[in-house]
């Protein structure tokens, strides 16, 4: 156990549709990362919080959002689903930045299905 | 920008063989680093080791061993004596100091038969 908590752990919608995956990190850490894994693209990153702030994006669609709340959790919403969107979902999460990169420990992840 | 290959895609082995999977990376960062996670087929991403580019001292875990060369810019987890537990996707990643995020490779699918 990571210590990373991720829900829901299965999610099924329909195409066109919004659904909102929630991240709490590790006690501590106030790094939370967003990634995708799908069979087509592998393991993707797709947004960086620290301390509430956005700090880094990757291949993050314009249909997709997050944020980092007060008490550190993240949540990801994605919206206008699309049959493509259906991957797992990871979360990840840090102590920090300052000390160059830290390790990233990872959720049980969120497994998505858009039919 | 970085890149990780991992080359084998699927291995299988039978229990007890050891088996290695490699990593090469690409990276014109100076300080970078290198991590390998496992996949079991429950679907969680476990973190097993981090490599910092300035350290190139190998590095032995139980029956997991670690082989990092900078002058081949490879980065080989070996695994003795295998069992069938140890049956996952193990993904070898790369960071650096600028940004936050890893880039991983695509995984090499390890199956070891009793």
């Amino acid at each position: 156990d990571s210590g990373v908590t991720q829900t829901p752990k299965h999610l099924i919608t329909a195409t066109g549709q919004r659904v909102t995956l929630r991240c709490s990190p590790r006690s501590g850490d106030l790094s939370v990362y967003w990634y995708q894994q799908s069979l087509d693209q592998g393991l993707q990153f797709l947004i960086q919080y620290y301390n509430g702030e956005e700090r880094a994006k990757g291949n993050i669609l314009e249909r997709f959002s997050a944020q980092q709340f007060p008490d550190l959790h993240s949540e990801l919403n994605l919206s206008s689903l699309e049959l493509g969107d259906s991957a797992l979902y990871f979360c990840a999460s840090s102590v920090s930045l300052d000390r160059g990169q830290e390790t990233q420990y990872f959720g049980p992840g969120t497994r998505l299905l858009v039919l | 920008a970085q890149k990780v290959t991992q080359a084998q895609t699927e291995i299988s082995v039978v229990e007890k063989e050891d088996v290695t999977l490699d990593c090469v990376y690409e990276t014109r960062d100076t300080t970078y680093y290198l991590f390998w996670y496992k996949q079991p087929p429950s679907g969680e991403l476990v973190f097993l080791i981090r490599r910092n580019s300035f350290d190139e001292q190998n590095e032995i875990s139980g029956r997991y061993s670690w082989n990092f060369q900078k002058s081949t810019s490879s980065f080989n987890f070996t695994i003795t004596a295998s069992q069938v537990v140890d049956s996952a996707v193990y993904f070898c990643a790369a960071g650096s100091s600028n940004t936050g995020k890893l880039i991983f490779g695509q995984g090499t699918t390890l199956q070891v038969k009793p």
